[in-house]
């Protein structure tokens, strides 16, 4: 995942701009990998996930990317609404019952 | 129903002394995860529960750390001897199986005075 540090890496974004979150992870066995969201003061909340079979997976206005050549992962957030600030976290598995997380990224939404 | 919940939402405690933190998972759901986050960090697995499976208990960072599940419903994660490190939320998430969907409870913010 994201490298571990005490300061949460940040991206500002201008409502109705699309907003990319990146996360590199780090075990080229890993097959199933999820977005996360987690708003203050609350578990985080499932976005979407991908499988390694798959390069890309849309949902709604979020699209997830996979490169497992550099082993790196995109979420895409269309037209980023004040209700989009969160932190996002990325997690990986390789054997479907430990995750692993990422550091995460703080996500603020300017109106 | 209800989703995952957990209790205390908030637990302040002395240093060394134990506490119980308590999961109630999705009904039917096979699989409960444990995870702590400190301030500003990502989630660090801590143990996990498959049905009747032996717990995977590799991510308790130390003997003072364990849990315990009755069946496939309520589980507690007891922390002994508390230490001023052990403060953080603990998270529980639940889900049908393994390497699918988890879903999260609001978590216990811990504080070790």
């Amino acid at each position: 995942g994201e490298s571990v540090g005490l300061h949460l890496p940040t991206l500002s974004v201008q409502e109705g701009d699309n907003s990319i979150i990146n996360c590199a992870y780090s075990n080229s066995a890993s097959d199933y990998f999820i977005w996360y969201k987690q708003e203050s003061g609350k578990g985080p909340q499932f976005i979407i996930d991908i499988r390694s079979n798959m390069d890309k997976r849309q949902g709604q206005r979020v699209t997830v990317l996979l490169n497992k050549t550099v082993k790196h992962l995109s979420l895409q957030i269309a037209a980023t609404q004040p209700g989009d600030s969160a932190v996002y976290f990325c997690a990986e598995s390789n054997t479907g019952n430990q995750f692993y997380f990422g550091t995460g990224t703080s996500l603020t939404v300017i109106p | 129903g209800a989703g995952v919940s957990q209790s205390p939402s908030n637990k302040v405690t002395e240093k060394g002394k134990d506490v119980e933190l308590r999961c109630d998972p999705i009904s039917g759901h096979t699989a409960l995860y444990w995870y702590r986050q400190r301030l500003g960090q990502g989630l660090e697995f801590l143990i996990y529960f498959q049905g009747n499976s032996a717990p995977d208990k590799s991510g308790l960072p130390s003997d003072r750390f364990s849990a315990e599940r009755t069946g496939e419903s309520v589980s507690t994660l007891t922390i002994q001897r508390t230490q001023q490190e052990d403060s953080a939320v603990y998270l529980c998430a639940s889900s049908l199986g393994l390497a699918l969907e988890q879903f999260f409870g609001p978590g216990t913010r811990l504080t070790v005075l």
